[in-house]
């Protein structure tokens, strides 16, 4: 079974706090994303990377960034942390190429910044 | 510009009985649809697909139907079940995006 993991399933965190949230795959997945879900919104992507090193915007990046040195690490970063930022982030890998692109999500981190 | 809705926030349907969950999408370049379902403070979990060139996709109590002249998919769920109580994100995938695209979920409710 493919297992995306995590770090934290929940966070607290003051404004102005530098935070990263960390992501591991250990199915040699080309692809990872990085979500937010929020009531009445859905999911919105924030970021996604196609291979190490290599990234790009989603549909929400700004005050975010990320990290992927590694295949299978991709890390978020919130580089000072606002009130607005608090909510569930997912994330989530696939293979690259494959004709049914599913997604497979981690638990989420629920991140709370007072 | 949302290119996969779901325009039921929420439905509430009594045990045992069909849940119907609707999706409509603009993007004709999609290739594939997928329902995902997802519990609180979890991730959501893949629940089934569909091509573009079928019009329907069945696995055990979900069947999802798809009408591209209308741009509309549709979950079934037969019987329901209290464990089936969660939030239901439709997405779709193909073109130049990259991506999957989300709609913004429905929250579907199975009472005993």
């Amino acid at each position: 079974d493919v297992k995306v993991t995590q770090s934290s399933r929940y966070l607290v965190k003051r404004t102005g706090e530098k935070v990263f949230l960390e992501c591991v795959q250990d199915m040699d997945h080309e692809n990872m994303f990085w979500y937010r879900q929020d009531p009445g919104l859905g999911l919105r992507l924030i970021y996604f990377s196609y291979d190490v090193k290599m990234k790009e915007k989603g549909d929400i990046p700004e005050g975010y960034s990320v990290s992927r040195e590694k295949k299978e690490r991709f890390s978020l970063i919130l580089e000072s942390a606002s009130t607005n930022q608090t909510s569930m982030y997912l994330c989530a890998s696939s293979f690259l190429g494959g004709t049914n692109e599913k997604l497979f999500f981690g638990s989420g981190t629920q991140l709370s910044v007072l | 510009d949302q290119q996969v809705k779901q325009n039921s926030p929420s439905l509430s349907v009594q045990e045992g009985r069909i849940s119907i969950l609707n999706c409509d999408y603009t993007n004709s370049m999609f290739d594939y649809f997928l329902w995902y379902k997802k519990y609180p403070a979890e991730g959501p979990t893949f629940l089934i697909s569909i091509s573009s060139i079928k019009d329907k996709n069945e696995d055990g109590r979900f069947t999802v139907f798809l009408n591209k002249s209308a741009k509309h998919l549709s979950l079934h769920i037969v019987p329901s079940q209290p464990g089936d109580s969660a939030v239901y994100f439709c997405a779709g995938y193909g073109g130049s995006q990259g991506n999957l695209i989300f709609g913004k979920g429905t929250k579907l409710s199975v009472k005993p």
